[in-house]
């Protein structure tokens, strides 16, 4: 059965702080891992990564994919509160593009 | 460019009653597909299909059903409510694994 775990569950952190969150992924034909932002509707797209080792960046948030070892890391650099949001992971996987397979998700709350 | 659009945005039923929610997209995209969302479950998939006509069955398709007759067009009907049906929907397009785009979402509730 495939399987995406993400870890935290829930984190609380201070505006300023550097936040790392884990997606680890056991998926049959895995393809590419995604990550998205959800705040109130639907999840926004942030980075899909490919490729094992290159990280990918877009302002404070950066990501990086293991294959080696099935795992992804999002960080993010000094905090703010508009960060505030649930961080989902999802993998995809090949000959089935309409597939993803999320994570349960991290919820990050960033207080001032 | 409307994207993806789903339709309605909140809806109540009664446990029995049956619905269609609506997904429609307008960038010509091959795939399309639908989750439901519950708090500390993450997004699971229902259904999918790779292209009109062609549909299958993902991790949690029961009660449940879909048909694809347009390219555009992707509807998810309930038969018989339940209130275990009680959940968030979204729909998704992608054009073959990069770039999968959300609607914003159905909010459901089965009393």
């Amino acid at each position: 059965e495939d399987k995406v775990v993400q870890s935290p569950l829930s984190l609380v952190v201070h505006e300023g702080d550097t936040v790392t969150l884990n997606c680890s992924y056991e998926v049959t034909n895995f393809r590419s891992l995604l990550w998205y932002k959800q705040e109130k509707k639907a999840p926004t797209f942030l980075f899909m990564l490919t490729s094992s080792g290159i990280e990918k960046k877009s302002g404070r948030l950066s990501s990086i994919l293991d294959k080696k070892e099935l795992f992804s890391i999002l960080n993010i650099t000094a905090t703010q509160t508009g960060d505030s949001a649930i961080y989902l992971c999802a993998a995809t996987h090949t000959g089935t593009a309409s597939k993803l397979t999320f994570g349960t998700g991290t919820r990050l709350q960033v207080t001032l | 460019n409307a994207g993806v659009t789903q339709t309605p945005k909140f809806q109540v039923l009664k446990t029995g009653q049956s619905m269609t929610l609506q997904c429609a997209q307008d960038m010509n995209h091959e795939y399309m597909s639908w989750y439901r969302q519950d708090p500390g479950m993450g997004l699971r998939l229902i259904h999918y299909s790779v292209g009109a006509g062609i549909t299958d069955q993902g991790e949690v398709p029961n009660g449940y059903n879909v048909s694809r007759s347009t390219t555009e067009d992707f509807p998810l009907r309930l038969l018989s409510a339940a209130p275990s049906q009680t959940s968030v929907y979204f729909c998704a397009s992608t054009t073959g694994g990069y770039g999968y785009t959300f609607g914003s979402g159905t909010r459901l509730t089965v009393v």
